[in-house]
């Protein structure tokens, strides 16, 4: 069965610093994996998408890595706000609609 | 925002009603899709539709049907509602199912 793993499941960090969040998976085979963000009460929203091809992807303060070799990415938050306090989920596919989505990173910033 | 909206946003009900609820788009797009999420789990498929009256299963359609009998709306029923329905509801659309998907801001559904 395809899986998506994220680690942590949750992380407190203060206002300004920086986080990394992971993401391991055994999608076979593989076309993208993307990274949403979900405020509380929202549907997720798109960060970044990359492809088998691509090892780094940034959207802001959101730099998102991919290592398609060993199946791991990461998405770094630099200089965080508290706007950046969400769910952040990874999500792969092997390039049709059957998306896998991890069970998220719940991140909460605090001032 | 992708024009994208679902209705209701909360429902309570009880245990052996039915449920239907509505995902509307004003993007035109081809595919729509309609996900669960639960504590712990990431975002489950139920139901997608590849076009006006084409839809196929997801990975959690037992006890779920649906209908997309017009390119802006697809519904999904719940014939006789169980608490295992409880759940918050995403709807999601896109124009081909290579883009990412725009997701609306779900339905929060209780079953007692």
């Amino acid at each position: 069965k395809n899986q998506v793993e994220q680690s942590p499941q949750s992380l407190i960090i203060l206002e300004g610093k920086n986080c990394t969040l992971q993401c391991n998976y055994t999608v076979s085979p593989f076309s993208n994996l993307r990274w949403y963000k979900q405020d509380t009460g929202r549907g997720p929203v798109s960060l970044t998408i990359m492809t088998f091809s691509e090892n780094t992807k940034s959207n802001g303060r959101y730099t998102a890595t991919l290592d398609a070799d060993t199946k791991q990415s990461s998405l770094h938050i630099t200089a965080s706000q508290l706007s950046d306090s969400a769910s952040y989920i990874c999500v792969v596919t092997p390039g049709d609609y059957k998306l896998s989505f991890g069970a998220g990173t719940t991140v909460t910033v605090r001032a | 925002d992708a024009g994208i909206t679902q209705s209701p946003r909360h429902k309570v009900t009880e245990t052996g009603t039915p449920v239907t609820l509505r995902c509307h788009q004003t993007e035109n797009h081809r595919y729509m899709y309609w996900y669960r999420q639960d504590p712990g789990h990431g975002l489950r498929l139920i139901h997608y539709s590849y076009g006006v009256k084409d839809t196929d299963k997801g990975e959690v359609s037992d006890g779920y049907s649906v209908s997309r009998s017009k390119t802006e709306d697809f519904l999904l029923t719940l014939e006789s509602a169980t608490s295992s329905q409880t759940s918050v509801y995403f709807c999601a659309i896109n124009p081909d199912s290579n883009q990412p998907q725009h997701f609306g801001d779900g339905t929060r559904l209780s079953i007692l």
